[in-house]
């Protein structure tokens, strides 16, 4: 067990919706990494936030939003939701942003949108 | 031509088998490589770590980096059922953040008892 907690499990939903993942790091991570992962794409960094703050872009779109909480549990907001927005996205944490601390992953979010 | 190839698989041995992973990348600037174990329904979990070239052991995995050739390498001896698993490399430049990694689209491996 990581440590990382991912809600929900599994989400279904219609295409135009808009849904919220959440993430509960690692006891001690500040930082909170949120991955897109497809067949086609494979594991895709979205973005990263450091103590509240973001720290890091990827390849966010501006559809899709995020945010740190004072108690460092994160959230990703997706909205307007296409087909191809269906993909496992995975939340990670780690103590820094380092190699030095390296990423530990929860079990993911599997969405579906129909 | 992507950042970091690796080789789409899947890839099913017999139990015993000596495994070999490859990926190869075009980003000179790389310098810390990892490799990732993804088991079904899970998330990622960092099983080998390597700065620049060489040679690194840990029990039965040997994480192996060329950067002349672009090239790295995962090699599992003794493979077990309970090797099987999806295996991502990733990689990341100098910089030394994790929010530079970049990760390959990753090879099943199945090991047959």
């Amino acid at each position: 067990d990581s440590g990382v907690t991912q809600t929900p499990k599994h989400l279904i939903t219609a295409t135009g919706q808009r849904v919220t993942l959440r993430c509960s790091p690692r006891s001690g991570d500040l930082s909170v990494y949120w991955y897109q992962q497809s067949l086609d794409q494979g594991l895709q960094f979205l973005i990263q936030y450091y103590n509240g703050e973001e720290r890091a872009k990827g390849n966010i779109l501006e559809r899709f939003s995020a945010q740190q909480f004072p108690d460092l549990h994160s959230e990703l907001n997706l909205s307007s939701l296409e087909l191809g927005d269906s993909a496992l996205y995975f939340c990670a944490s780690s103590v820094d942003g380092t190699h030095s601390s390296p990423l530990h992953f929860g079990n993911g979010t599997r969405l579906t949108v129909t | 031509q992507k950042e970091v190839e690796q080789d789409p698989g899947p890839l099913s041995v017999p139990e015993g088998a000596i495994v070999s992973l490859n990926c190869t990348y075009s980003n000179s600037a790389f310098q810390y490589f990892m490799w990732y174990r993804q088991y079904s329904r899970k998330g990622p979990e960092l099983l080998m770590y390597t700065y620049s070239s060489g040679n690194k052991e840990d029990g039965r995995f040997t994480a192996q980096v060329d950067k002349s050739s672009k090239y790295i390498s995962l090699f599992i001896r003794d493979s077990q059922p309970s090797d099987s698993a999806t295996y991502l490399c990733a990689m990341s430049p100098y910089t030394g953040a994790n929010s530079k990694l970049t990760f390959g689209k990753g090879i099943t491996l199945s090991v047959r008892p």
